[in-house]
């Protein structure tokens, strides 16, 4: 176990809804990662974020929104949902100034019919 | 466009073998590796990291690290039928060691026979 948690661990939406994922990250860490991991896939990166500020963002349409916290737990917000953005989201915590591995949730299911 | 490719498999080996997992990156000033482990239904799981050339053993796991022909490899030692899983290939995108994203391969599905 990784000390990350996500909820919640499976969801289901209809299109043109909104969603919002949630994750606290380990004890110690202060970074946070989201990822899109299709079936079949390799995780894609979506943003990170870092001291409560986006610290980079892979190529997600805005839709993808998020936040950290003081607590450095963050959520993951997705808009008008869309049948492809059925997939395993990922969280992922990391600590600034310790190498820069990263240490996975267990994720959330996202089923979008 | 940064990538990462490894080989899909399915990469079949018998109880006791060795398994290698081979993985390419295109980007030659990436810094950091790392080799996850991915269950069916389940969350990438860390087994590796290397930053240097060489070899890197913990285990029955040993990471290979080749920056000049941007080639990184695993090596699994006496398989047992609980290595059987997807094993997905990372290389840090971002630059000097610095906190940026994971690019991973698509992975590679080993099974391992009894």
């Amino acid at each position: 176990e990784t000390g990350v948690t996500q909820s919640p661990t499976h969801l289901i939406k209809t299109r043109g809804q909104q969603v919002t994922l949630r994750c606290s990250s380990q004890s110690g860490h202060n970074t946070v990662s989201w990822y899109q991991q299709a079936l079949g896939q390799g995780p894609q990166f979506i943003f990170q974020y870092y001291r409560e500020e986006e610290n980079g963002r892979g190529n997600f349409p805005p839709r993808f929104s998020g936040l950290q916290f003081p607590n450095y737990s963050s959520e993951l917000n997705v808009n008008a949902l869309e049948l492809d953005d059925s997939a395993l989201y990922l969280c992922a915590s990391s600590s600034q100034g310790v190498a820069d591995t990263q240490y996975f949730g267990p994720g959330t299911r996202l089923t979008v019919l | 466009q940064k990538e990462v490719e490894q080989n899909s498999g399915p990469l079949s080996v018998p109880e006791g073998a060795i398994a290698s997992l081979n993985c390419t990156y295109s980007d030659r000033g990436s810094q950091s590796f790392f080799w996850y482990r991915q269950y069916s239904g389940k969350s990438p799981e860390l087994i590796m990291s290397i930053y240097s050339n060489g070899d890197k053993e913990d285990g029955r796991f040993t990471a290979q690290l080749n920056k000049a022909s941007q080639y990184v490899s695993l090596l699994i030692r006496d398989s047992q039928p609980s290595d059987s899983a997807t094993y997905l290939c990372a290389v840090n995108g971002g630059r000097g060691g610095s906190q940026g994203n994971l690019i991973f391969g698509k992975g590679t599905k080993l099974s391992v026979k009894p």
